[in-house]
């Protein structure tokens, strides 16, 4: 069956322009994840999705950073006025949404700042 | 808070060397521990995974990891590398609490095989 599938795959964007990074979870997951993934600082948790409600966000960075997730599927991360350091690979994953569970991996996006 | 430390950050080896990655957490009640493995150019994938029963857990690959609760410790080890295991390797942390469940990954450990 099809994975977790993000696009885009590559963004580059300017300092203070806005972006938006899409997730399609496996289907039927009804826990979604978003994490950051920088050089030297592994996997930074950034907010958590149980359906359509998002029970944890304490990884959210700053105010620029939302995230929404619609119809228990497609989820949307939004970075505002994005800077130098917002550059990173930005990670989804889905899970059953039991616990406990295995988290399944989308490609990432790559986000470029300039 | 939860947290997971891993101590080894790049760890270059021969093949047939063995392999022990070192992984700790911490956090006061029941988890769940998991090792991730990002090969390159791929998505990051299982490799194995504890919630309860025996310690001694083996995954895929020939990995196995052992759980020793008064060490909070969640170490990966191989008995024999290959080229082939050159990826990065992620110990990750997964409990319930407050109603909702938690994941925190630690920050990786590169593993480079020489052929």
């Amino acid at each position: 069956g099809a994975g977790v599938s993000q696009s885009p795959s590559n963004k580059v964007t300017e300092k203070g322009k806005d972006v938006e990074l899409r997730c399609d979870p496996i289907s039927g997951h009804t826990a979604l994840y978003w994490y950051r993934q920088s050089l030297g600082q592994g996997l930074e948790f950034l907010i958590y999705f149980q359906g359509n409600s998002a029970p944890d966000k304490s990884g959210l960075p700053s105010d620029r950073f939302s995230a929404e997730r619609t119809g228990g599927s497609v989820s949307t991360l939004t970075i505002q006025r994005t800077q130098q350091e917002d550059s990173a690979v930005y990670l989804c994953a889905s899970s059953s949404g039991g616990y406990p569970n295995e988290q399944f991996f989308g490609p990432g996006t790559r986000l470029t700042v300039l | 808070a939860q947290s997971v430390s891993q101590h080894n950050h790049h760890v270059i080896l021969s093949e047939a060397a063995s392999l022990e990655l070192g992984c700790n957490y911490s956090y006061g009640g029941t988890v769940n521990l998991f090792w991730y493995v990002q090969y390159p150019g791929q998505h990051l994938q299982l490799l194995l995974k504890y919630f309860s029963g025996d310690p001694l857990v083996k995954g895929i690959k020939g990995f196995e990891a052992e759980f020793i609760k008064s060490k909070f410790s969640f170490n990966l080890r191989k008995p024999s590398v290959q080229w082939s295991d050159t990826a990065e390797y992620f110990c990750a942390v997964n409990s319930n609490s407050g109603g909702y469940q938690k994941v925190t990954f630690g920050i990786g450990t590169k593993l480079q095989v020489i052929p």
